[in-house]
């Protein structure tokens, strides 16, 4: 079945370090890609999407590009900020019936 | 703002003493779901309508309802909550067309206690 695959955290950095999360997934047919993120406390918030290969989401000075080749939508930022601090998910919308698939979660902590 | 908004944000209930949280949506969405979360972990689906068809997940435990009135609400019944049921619920909107569906669109949540 369809899964989703991303890095292990926490990932700790310092204020204006470059950041990847990798995410790689297994799915049938030509899934939607997504990045969410949930700051503490909080609901989850959608972050950057891409619909099909190559599309490159972005938000926020954050990028993810949808790679068919590596099965991968791996998210990246140039400089990350304290305000970044949050656990970034990863989920693939199935094409068998359109529920959200979910990585396992990705704690960032930016120290600065 | 066309939003998502779930109440209450934060809920204390007794063990075995029924609860309700409800959600509500501006976006006019035919699609609502309704996911547990624990401690920051993936979101697990519960139950979703497309319109007024309700489908409930295989592992969602009978303690679990699910309402939905009209469009613009839902709401999640936990008929007898055990100390287990303490988590987040979150209510998430999408829209669903034919052969395709929207992003879904999340709530703040519900942060469940249970004494």
């Amino acid at each position: 079945g369809d899964s989703v695959t991303q890095m292990e955290g926490p990932v700790t950095l310092s204020e204006e370090a470059f950041l990847t999360i990798n995410c790689t997934y297994t799915a049938t047919g030509y899934p939607s890609l997504f990045w969410y993120v949930q700051y503490p406390g909080e609901g989850l918030q959608l972050l950057l999407k891409a619909t099909k290969a190559d599309d490159k989401g972005s938000n926020k000075g954050f990028e993810a590009t949808y790679r068919k080749e590596t099965t991968s939508f791996h998210l990246e930022k140039g400089s990350v900020q304290v305000s970044d601090s949050a656990v970034y998910f990863c989920a693939l919308s199935a094409s068998s019936n359109y529920q959200l698939i979910w990585g396992a979660g990705t704690k960032l902590i930016i120290k600065p | 703002d066309a939003m998502v908004i779930q109440n209450p944000r934060y809920q204390v209930t007794q063990f075995g003493k029924p609860v309700t949280l409800s959600c509500s949506q501006t976006l006019n969405h035919n699609v609502m779901y309704w996911y547990q979360q624990k401690s920051s972990q993936a979101p697990k689906l519960l139950f979703h309508y497309y319109d007024k068809d309700f489908n409930n997940e295989a592992d969602t435990p009978d303690n679990f309802q699910s309402r939905r009135p009209n469009t613009s609400f839902c709401f999640l019944d936990i008929r007898s909550p055990g100390l287990g049921d303490a988590a987040m619920y979150l209510c998430a909107t999408s829209r669903l067309t034919s052969g395709s569906t929207d992003t879904q669109y999340f709530g703040p949540g519900t942060r469940l206690t249970v004494l």
